[in-house]
């Protein structure tokens, strides 16, 4: 099936320094989205990318759609002690009906003051 | 707009029991999703519905686990007998449409087998 990797699984970092993380896929995906999830909460949209080649920001965030639609990345500038949580990316491909989403496995994002 | 909600939050059960989990998606979405989040890992879809009608269960344990949604609103997520594989945060989903737009989690059920 659908895989996605991403990286780093976990980071460590002091507030106010610039993160970045990113993944890929052996499949092409149509839609590109960055989640982020805290302790026991399901995970909430950051950013989402339709179209090969994008950039795009939401506030510190910026992602990016790869041009071969099978990887992104996320960055996070001048990080702040609430960025701490876990990252998703999470790929989408929609037909018919039926379309779910494929999440990569998460980067732990801790923010020391 | 009132969101996903899910009950019971926690659950901890003994492997071979029976567990429920319910779903009660945004008003007037007609998509509904059930996820498995095992810890360390991110959610993988069990099952997919369009109003009250199964899309996709091409994830779903079907030896053990089964979902309803009747009446094509809220849903109920079974695993009969349970294993200790099956802790994990069951998260559900619902979206208008079926596609990405509008697409809401729940906060999950906890669950624990021990």
């Amino acid at each position: 099936g659908q895989q996605l990797n991403q990286s780093p699984q976990s980071m460590f970092i002091q507030e106010g320094e610039d993160v970045s993380m990113n993944c890929t896929s052996s499949s092409i995906f149509n839609t590109w989205l960055w989640y982020k999830q805290d302790p026991g909460e399901g995970p909430v949209l950051l950013i989402a990318l339709y179209k090969a080649g994008e950039l795009t920001s939401n506030g510190r965030l910026t992602a990016q759609f790869g041009i071969t639609r099978k990887d992104s990345f996320l960055n996070i500038s001048a990080s702040i002690p609430s960025d701490v949580g876990i990252y998703f990316c999470a790929g989408f491909n929609y037909g018919g009906s039926q379309g779910n989403l494929i999440f990569g496995k998460g980067t732990k994002l801790s923010v020391k003051p | 707009e009132a969101g996903v909600a899910q009950s019971p939050r926690y659950k901890i059960i003994e492997k071979r029991q029976s567990v429920a989990f319910w779903c009660n998606p945004i008003s007037g979405h007609a998509t509904l999703y059930w996820y498995q989040q095992i810890l360390g890992q991110g959610p993988k879809l069990l099952i997919q519905f369009q109003n009250n009608g199964v899309v996709d269960d091409s994830q779903l344990p079907k030896d053990r686990f089964s979902a309803e949604r009747l009446k094509g609103v809220d849903s109920t997520l079974k695993i009969q007998p349970a294993k200790l594989e099956d802790s994990a945060v069951y998260l559900c989903a619902s979206s208008p449409r079926g596609d990405f737009f509008g697409y809401t989690f729940g906060s999950g059920t906890r669950l624990t087998v021990v």
